[in-house]
């Protein structure tokens, strides 16, 4: 079974609207973490937010807002204000503490085009 | 500024070749990536190491093994390049605390073309 879920191959918004992003997770193990990755054409994967399971808040940082819904095991990213620098390829992923080494698991990532 | 490198942006290699992925990372981290990325499939775990000499298989690792002499670089072979292992491959590494939520860096990818 996928640990990682993104059921959104493509997403068009326009300018200055918002956006979100789906992403839904598969696990039994109750700590683990959960976070967004932006990958713009260049290539280089960008840090965007994270999310541990026992964080009681949903997580935000400038524009990007994690919408957490634990018993629903979602986890859908949510751009504010989009621009035209945002289009990229974002990528959901969750590391499970019981791994040991703490390798993610990367679901199969959203094309995001902002729209002029 | 803390970083991973990947010594090649772009590499073209024949089939059968013996090909090595270099990564080097200076942040100290103990656990270190590499991931195959392909379209329409994300990021899949091709190995990791937690420690010098250390590995363990990922996800997919038929075809590749890997090398950590040091503990700032971690090398991919492909022991005889094929055309499907044409892809995108990206190092990370990471500190090994859950607790530390930003302690994943990546490279910036290696794009190799087997022909």
């Amino acid at each position: 079974a996928q640990k990682i879920t993104q059921t959104q191959p493509g997403m068009f918004v326009q300018e200055k609207e918002a956006v979100t992003l789906d992403c839904t997770y598969d696990t039994s193990d109750p700590s683990y973490g959960l976070f967004w990755y932006k990958q713009p054409s260049s290539g280089e994967m960008i840090f965007l937010i994270y999310q541990g399971s026992y964080d009681q808040q949903n997580a935000t940082e400038g524009r990007y807002s994690l919408n957490f819904q634990k018993a629903r095991k979602s986890a859908n990213l949510v751009i504010s204000a989009s621009q035209l620098g945002d289009s990229a390829m974002y990528f959901c992923a969750m590391r499970e503490q019981s791994t040991g080494a703490n390798n993610l698991f990367f679901g199969t990532g959203t094309r995001l085009t902002v729209i002029p | 500024d803390v970083k991973v490198t990947q010594s090649s942006r772009y590499l073209v290699k024949r089939t059968g070749e013996k090909v090595f992925l270099e990564c080097v990372q200076d942040m100290d981290h103990e656990n270190m990536f590499w991931y195959r990325q392909d379209p329409g499939l994300g990021l899949r775990l091709i190995y990791f190491s937690y420690d010098v000499k250390m590995k363990e298989k990922g996800d997919i690792p038929e075809g590749y093994s890997v090398s950590r002499e040091k503990k700032e670089r971690f090398s991919l072979i492909l022991e005889s390049a094929s055309t499907n292992q044409t892809s995108m491959y990206l190092c990370a590494s990471s500190s090994p605390s859950v607790g530390q939520p930003y302690g994943y860096t990546f490279g910036s990818g290696t794009r190799l073309t087997v022909v």
